[in-house]
């Protein structure tokens, strides 16, 4: 089956600095990407959306200055938080999908967890 | 506007029996109706869809969901529960037919006991 592969698991860092999460797709090629957080016991909140090539398309309420997302080529989208507080700590997890995306599901990362010290 | 609803937070079942975790939707238009798996730290499982054709959709480690239109309903069912199947399931249906984008419910605890 599709294989996405996030990385760093887990990060532990101090405030104000930035931190970078890849997010590939092993053995298809996403040509979309979904970047998501995860609040304890709580469902996904969609963060943005990013298509090869393109500037990916925020939620409301994400500021995109915030986080950065780059989806620069078929297999590989990052999400970068930038100078992180301890607020932004939680469980980000991306997902990716190929063509023909509607009818297909998505294929989910393990997640990376967040703490900001 | 897409939406979709579960009713339980929590769903306790012995090991053997049969589950069922429930899902509702809102939808205009036809729905593409997914179900999900998480394990504690890990991302989402993908365990079923339904698109079109038959009502009772077969998937992964087996189970089973039961669309039913007049319901707006797309129930989780397992005939005989395993402790392993203990984890959060989320429903969640297509907001959009082009970008792919999924709007998932608010999860369910399944907890099976020995």
């Amino acid at each position: 089956g599709a294989v996405v592969s996030q990385h760093p698991s887990r990060v532990i860092c101090k405030s104000g600095t930035s931190v970078k999460i890849e997010c590939r797709s092993l053995d298809f090629q996403a040509t979309t990407m979904f970047w998501y957080r995860q609040f304890p016991k709580q469902s996904l909140m969609l963060m943005a959306t990013s298509n090869e090539g393109s500037k990916a398309t925020y939620e409301q309420g994400v500021e995109k200055d915030k986080f950065l997302i780059n989806h620069a080529s078929l297999t590989l989208s990052t999400l970068t938080v930038t100078s992180a507080h301890p607020e932004d700590s939680s469980f980000y997890i991306c997902s990716a999908s190929g063509q023909n995306r509607g009818n297909q599901p998505q294929h989910f990362g393990d997640g990376t967890r967040l703490s900001i010290l | 506007a897409q939406s979709v609803a579960q009713p339980e937070d929590q769903v306790n079942v012995a090991e053997g029996n049969p589950l069922t975790v429930k899902c509702t939707y809102s939808v205009s238009g036809n729905p593409y109706l997914f179900w999900y798996v998480q394990y504690p730290n890990r991302g989402l499982q993908f365990l079923l869809k339904y698109i079109t054709g038959d009502n009772l959709v077969k998937g992964s480690y087996g189970f089973e969901a039961e669309f039913n239109k007049s319901q707006t309903s797309f129930h989780l069912k397992k005939p005989s529960a395993l402790v392993s199947d203990s984890a959060l399931y989320f429903c969640a249906v297509r907001a959009s037919s082009n970008t792919g984008k999924l709007i998932f419910g608010q999860g369910t605890t399944l907890q099976v006991k020995p």
